[in-house]
Formats: structure tokens, C-alpha cells, sequence
């Protein structure tokens, strides 16, 4: 039982480059959600999703792309890579949609964009 | 809408003093509320969470929480702080009702021996 597995764990794009971080939950989770975290700022939500096939916008998702085909994955994409988009992204996921449950965090994936 | 606030960016103890970690809430019903830790270069992990019922929670490595409705308030706290215990702490508030939970900006906790 793996839990929450984020790939890469970093990563450097130049301006301009898109890419997918990949995000992907053994725990058969309905909820799956990404966050970036930059200092003094805490955790800001990107994109969600409730279940499979079914996702949403969080505080900050201009310049980022999700989908959700399976119940497993919840990659996120970066369409044309800024340099305020360097920062630390987090996936969450939780077996509750509600918001009962807890949530387990992968172990980041560091992003600079030069 | 629902928010959070950590009113402390940094809060430091003495090992063996008690600790409290403060935390605010506004939502506009009854909130669920949840502490999570960070660890340098880690994923926040889960410590503790109030949903409903007994206003005093207790949650992994010795930490417990009380919900105060009056005050809005979810502050965490150990009888006895340990250096192990030095980490990013985060609160986090969910509107049943919403969608999608809310994050503090964190508390950066630093136990000296």
C-alpha cells in the first residue's frame, strides 16, 4: 500500500514548456485534489475532483489543466510554464468527498521554472 | 465563504513546556476541523480532526485540540513539547456544505532543548 505517489519529485522547465505532473492513489480514494505551497502563503487548492470523471477549480487554477479518467490518477498539467509557477505541488486524496475524512498528502514535487 | 487564520507565524517552546498552536475558523455552519504536520521536504501529514461531539480531540504523538464554537476557535496543544516535535503546522476548515477544504498559512513550531 503505497498511498499517495507523486512523480517527479523535482523538476526545471523553461519559460514557455508545458508538462504533467503525475499523481496516483492505491487507497481507491473518490477525493483527489492538488495544492501548491509557497512560503508565507500555506496551501492554496488548484483543482479537485470528486470522483472519476468529475473535477473542479480551486483558488488558483489559471495556467493548469486536470482530468480525472480513473479513480487512481489525477494528473495536473502545466499548459505554458511561468516562473510564478515555481513552488512545491502537493496531492491529496481522501476517501470521503464530504470532507469527514482526512487527507493524505504525497511527498511533492519541487517545480522552478526559469 | 469559509476561512482559517494562524494568527502565529512562528511559535517557540522549551522542551518539557506545554505548547499551544493557534487557530480561527468562519464558516458559515458547522465546521470540520483538522491539524496536519509538515516535516522538512515531507507531505503534510494527518495529527487530529474535530467533526462532531466531544469538544477535546487527541490526536497522534501525544497532541490534542479543542473545538470552542463560541470562539471560533480549534487551537492545538501537548502538555509537554519535544524537540522532535519542531515542524510546519497547519490548520484546515470544511464547510460540509462546500466543496473543498481551506488551509491556514501555518505555524512554524521550533521546540529548544
Amino acid at each position: 500500500n503505497a498511498g499517495v505517489t507523486q512523480t517527479p519529485k523535482f523538476q526545471v522547465l523553461k519559460t514557455g514548456q508545458s508538462m504533467t505532473l503525475q499523481c496516483a492513489q492505491d487507497m481507491n480514494h473518490e477525493y483527489m485534489s492538488w495544492y501548491r505551497q509557497d512560503p508565507g502563503m500555506g496551501l492554496r487548492l488548484i483543482h479537485y475532483s470528486v470522483g472519476a470523471g468529475i473535477t473542479d477549480q480551486g483558488e488558483v487554477p489559471n495556467g493548469y489543466n486536470v482530468s480525472r479518467s480513473t479513480t487512481e490518477d489525477f494528473p495536473l498539467r502545466l499548459l505554458s510554464a511561468a516562473p510564478s509557477q515555481t513552488s512545491v505541488y502537493f496531492c491529496a486524496s481522501s476517501y470521503s468527498r464530504t470532507g469527514i475524512a482526512e487527507a493524505f498528502f504525497g511527498q511533492g514535487t519541487r517545480l522552478t521554472v526559469v | 465563504a469559509q476561512s482559517v487564520a494562524q494568527p502565529e507565524d512562528q511559535v517557540n517552546v522549551a522542551e518539557g513546556n506545554p505548547l499551544t498552536v493557534k487557530c480561527t475558523y468562519s464558516v458559515s455552519g458547522n465546521p470540520y476541523l483538522f491539524w496536519y504536520v509538515q516535516y522538512p521536504n515531507r507531505g503534510l501529514q494527518f495529527l487530529l480532526k474535530y467533526i462532531t461531539g466531544d469538544n477535546l480531540v487527541k490526536g497522534s504523538y501525544g497532541f490534542e485540540a479543542e473545538f470552542n464554537k463560541s470562539q471560533t476557535s480549534f487551537h492545538l496543544k501537548k502538555p509537554s513539547a519535544l524537540v522532535s516535535d519542531s515542524a510546519l503546522y497547519f490548520c484546515a476548515v470544511r464547510d460540509p456544505n462546500a466543496g473543498k477544504s481551506t488551509f491556514g498559512d501555518g505555524t512554524t513550531l521550533t521546540v529548544k532543548p
